[in-house]
């Protein structure tokens, strides 16, 4: 079955701290995959995504992703975050088969301390 | 290049009632995919339109029907609201069927059923 899973529900950090976020996957192929960030009330803004090729994806306000195929992981980093980035981040895989559709996971919450 | 809107923003409706939804894509594309996120979860895919026809359907029962128009914008309808579907609807779109380039997302419908 396709599906997508953030292990976590809540992270908490400090300003200025490294940040990693999880995500993993299961498919049977390597999906096309997405870092989405969203604020209170708001819609989805796409962070960065990895279709194929270079592993380390650069994105938007200072975010990258690995792409790990032996861990069917893409996990997401920030060497220093900014109180700015308190949101809901969900990881989000594009599968085929028929129809292409996303399939988010449940979402991490990240809050952020001064 | 104009993004995706959605409307209205907030709606209020009684169980058992009907609702439209509406969502304008984002010029030159022409898939609409509908997305349903209750509170504190991820968005789940409830189906998605592609030239006028529906391509692909999540695990969302009948009452949940759409339409795509020959602009490529579209409409979400819920028949017989209950309460559980009370949630924030988003709309995304994307060019093709099955690209991957990835897509955008309105700020979303505020659903509450009372």
């Amino acid at each position: 079955a396709q599906s997508v899973t953030q292990p976590d529900i809540h992270i908490t950090v400090s300003e200025g701290a490294s940040l990693e976020l999880r995500c993993n996957y299961s498919y049977g192929a390597t999906p096309y995959l997405f870092w989405y960030v969203q604020s209170p009330g708001q819609g989805l803004q796409l962070l960065l995504k990895y279709f194929s090729g270079d592993t380390l994806v650069q994105g938007i306000k200072g975010f990258e992703a690995e792409f790990k195929r032996s861990q069917s992981s893409f996990n997401l980093r920030k060497p220093s975050v900014h109180w700015s980035d308190a949101a809901e981040y969900f990881c989000a895989g594009l599968f085929s088969g028929g129809y292409n559709k996303l399939i988010f996971g449940a979402g991490t919450r990240l809050a952020v301390h001064p | 290049e104009t993004g995706v809107t959605q409307s209205p923003t907030h709606l209020i409706k009684t169980r058992g009632q009907q609702v439209t939804l509406r969502c304008s894509s984002q010029s030159g594309h022409n898939t609409v995919s509908w997305y349903q996120q209750a509170l504190g979860q991820g968005p789940q895919f409830i189906f998605q339109y592609y030239r006028e026809e529906e391509n692909g359907r999540g695990n969302f029962p009948p009452r949940f029907s759409g339409l795509q128009f020959p602009n490529y914008s579209s409409e979400l309808n819920v028949n017989a609201l209950e309460l559980d579907d009370s949630a924030l609807y988003l709309c995304a779109s994307s060019l093709g069927q099955g690209t991957g380039v990835g897509y955008t997302f309105g700020s979303g419908t505020r659903l509450t059923v009372v």
